[in-house]
């Protein structure tokens, strides 16, 4: 496709249980990122990756969230042993570079993670 | 310090006005800077990106100043449709890392 694609749109899970979010960057990006958005909040930042180099995971909230690039393209972020705070929209996106700098970023439509 | 600051707001203002936002960055390396917006329940998507000599969109402007490192956005003759949240994006580069910062947002609302 032509944009960022994010997968599944919607997820409902219980307590306790792991649930894996997809994101499909835009062909060519090398740059990905993860964020997530509480209702009203900004944008929290989560792990970034650029190319084959190792992934900024700075902005992790903690060791139950883990995330892969595989091939420098596809990305799955991996949350285990969901707790309800983690109810949020997770949004991924993709962005490239040039000699001029580094290009906007796109963003996919996000996962709706709720925790029941 | 914030590596992206930006006045969460909100900015109330009636239609026609005009507003501006500023947003202030750390990195002084920082090449790429660009405004989204966001509308509520939606992703944000690029309102425009900002160039060293200023640039014009419209009823937009935006306007980078290096030396007192902070990029503005200007809105004229404000319209409902306005309403959202706008992001100040800067790349930053550190600790090895060349990436993308987004600020917290500014929210305007836009009323009749």
């Amino acid at each position: 496709g032509a944009g960022v694609s994010q997968s599944p749109s919607n997820k409902v899970t219980e307590k306790g249980k792991d649930v894996e979010l997809r994101c499909d960057p835009i062909s060519g990006h090398t740059a990905l990122y993860w964020y997530r958005q509480s209702l009203g909040q900004g944008l929290e930042f989560l792990i970034y990756f650029q190319g084959n180099s190792a992934p900024d995971k700075s902005g992790l909230p903690s060791d139950r969230f883990s995330a892969e690039r595989t091939g420098g393209s596809v990305s799955t972020l991996t949350i285990q042993r969901t707790q309800q705070e983690d109810s949020a929209v997770y949004l991924c996106a993709s962005s490239g570079f040039t000699p001029a700098g580094t290009t906007e970023a796109f963003f996919g439509q996000g996962t709706r993670l709720t925790v029941v | 310090r914030k590596e992206v600051e930006q006045d969460p707001g909100p900015f109330n203002v009636p239609e026609g006005a005009t507003v501006a936002f500023n947003c202030t960055y750390s990195n002084s390396a920082s090449q790429s800077f660009f405004w989204y917006r966001q509308d509520c329940r939606k992703e944000p998507k690029l309102l425009m990106s900002v160039y060293s000599s200023g640039n014009e969109d419209g009823r937009f402007t935006a306007q980078l100043n290096r030396a007192s490192q902070y990029i503005s956005l200007l809105i004229r003759d404000s319209k409902l449709s306005d309403s959202a949240t706008y992001l100040c994006v800067v790349n930053i580069i550190s600790g090895g890392y060349n990436k993308l910062i987004f600020g917290a947002g500014t929210r305007l609302a836009v009323h009749p």
